[in-house]
C-alpha cells in the first residue's frame, strides 16, 4: 500500500503570494489532518478534514484554509505569505477521524518544506 | 486549554543503555489519549505508542513502554536497549476523548531530540 504522499517536496516562494500544498492519504483512508512544524513553535495543529468536511481548525489565521476532494485528497493554501509562513507542513490520514485515531493512528507523508522570502 | 510540555530539548543515550523521555500536560478531561511519535531524521513521523487515559496498565510496544502517572499528569517514554535508529526527535502528544469536546485536534509537545550514540 502506498503511503501519504506530499506534493511538493519543497517550495520557495516570496512574500504576498499564494501556494497550494497537496495531500494524497493512504487508500482509503477518510481523514486528512495539516499540521506546521517550525523551530520556535513546534508541531501545530492547522485543520482536519473527513469525507470532504471540515472537522476542526486550530488557531491559524484565515489566510490558511483548505479542502478536500472526494477521492479523500486534500489541499491546503496559504494566501498572503509572511516570512513566518516558512515551515515545515505535514499532512497525516487515517481511516476514521481524527478523533477515532487512537484506534486507526495516523499515518504521516514526508512534508513540503516551504521557504518564504 | 491542554498543554503538553517535553522539558527535555535534547539526549544522548549509549547504545543498548536505556532512556527516559519526560512529558507532562495539563488538563482538566477525563477522556483523552496519549501518544508519543518519533520523526527520524528523514522526516516520516510514526506512532511509537499510545496510551488511554482510562487505563491504569502502562502501554507496552516491543522495546518502548510507557509511565503513565495520570494523578501527576506524566507521560514518560522508556526506551530500552537503545539502537541507532532510534535517533530521531521524539514527540509528546494529547488528544480530548470525548466527541463534542472544545477540541477534537492533536497537541503536541515541542519535541525530544535523542541522539543514540555508537
Amino acid at each position: 500500500k502506498a503511503g501519504v504522499t506530499q506534493t511538493p517536496r519543497y517550495l520557495i516562494k516570496t512574500r504576498g503570494q499564494q501556494v497550494t500544498l497537496s495531500c494524497s492519504p493512504i487508500s482509503g483512508h477518510r481523514s486528512v489532518s495539516w499540521y506546521q512544524q517550525t523551530p520556535g513553535q513546534g508541531l501545530q495543529f492547522l485543520f482536519e478534514y473527513f469525507s470532504e468536511t471540515q472537522r476542526n481548525k486550530g488557531n491559524f489565521p484565515g489566510r490558511f484554509s483548505g479542502r478536500q476532494f472526494s477521492n479523500s485528497r486534500s489541499e491546503m493554501n496559504v494566501s498572503t505569505l509572511e516570512l513566518g509562513d516558512s515551515a515545515l507542513y505535514l499532512c497525516a490520514s487515517s481511516l476514521g477521524d481524527l478523533r477515532s485515531s487512537y484506534n486507526s493512528p495516523l499515518h504521516f507523508g514526508n512534508g513540503t518544506r516551504l521557504t518564504v522570502t | 486549554a491542554q498543554t503538553v510540555t517535553q522539558s527535555q530539548p535534547e539526549m544522548s543515550v549509549q547504545e543498548a543503555e536505556t532512556v527516559t523521555l519526560s512529558c507532562t500536560y495539563d488538563t482538566s478531561e477525563n477522556n483523552y489519549y496519549l501518544f508519543w511519535y518519533k520523526q527520524p531524521p528523514s522526516r516520516q513521523m510514526i506512532l511509537v505508542i499510545r496510551q488511554e487515559a482510562y487505563k491504569q496498565q502502562n502501554a507496552t510496544e516491543n522495546r518502548f513502554s510507557v509511565n503513565f502517572q495520570k494523578a501527576a499528569k506524566s507521560f514518560s517514554l522508556k526506551i530500552s536497549d537503545s539502537q541507532l535508529g532510534d535517533t530521531a526527535m521524539y514527540f509528546c502528544a494529547f488528544m480530548n476523548g470525548d466527541y463534542g469536546g472544545s477540541q477534537g485536534n492533536l497537541i503536541f509537545g515541542k519535541g525530544t531530540k535523542l541522539s543514540v550514540k555508537p
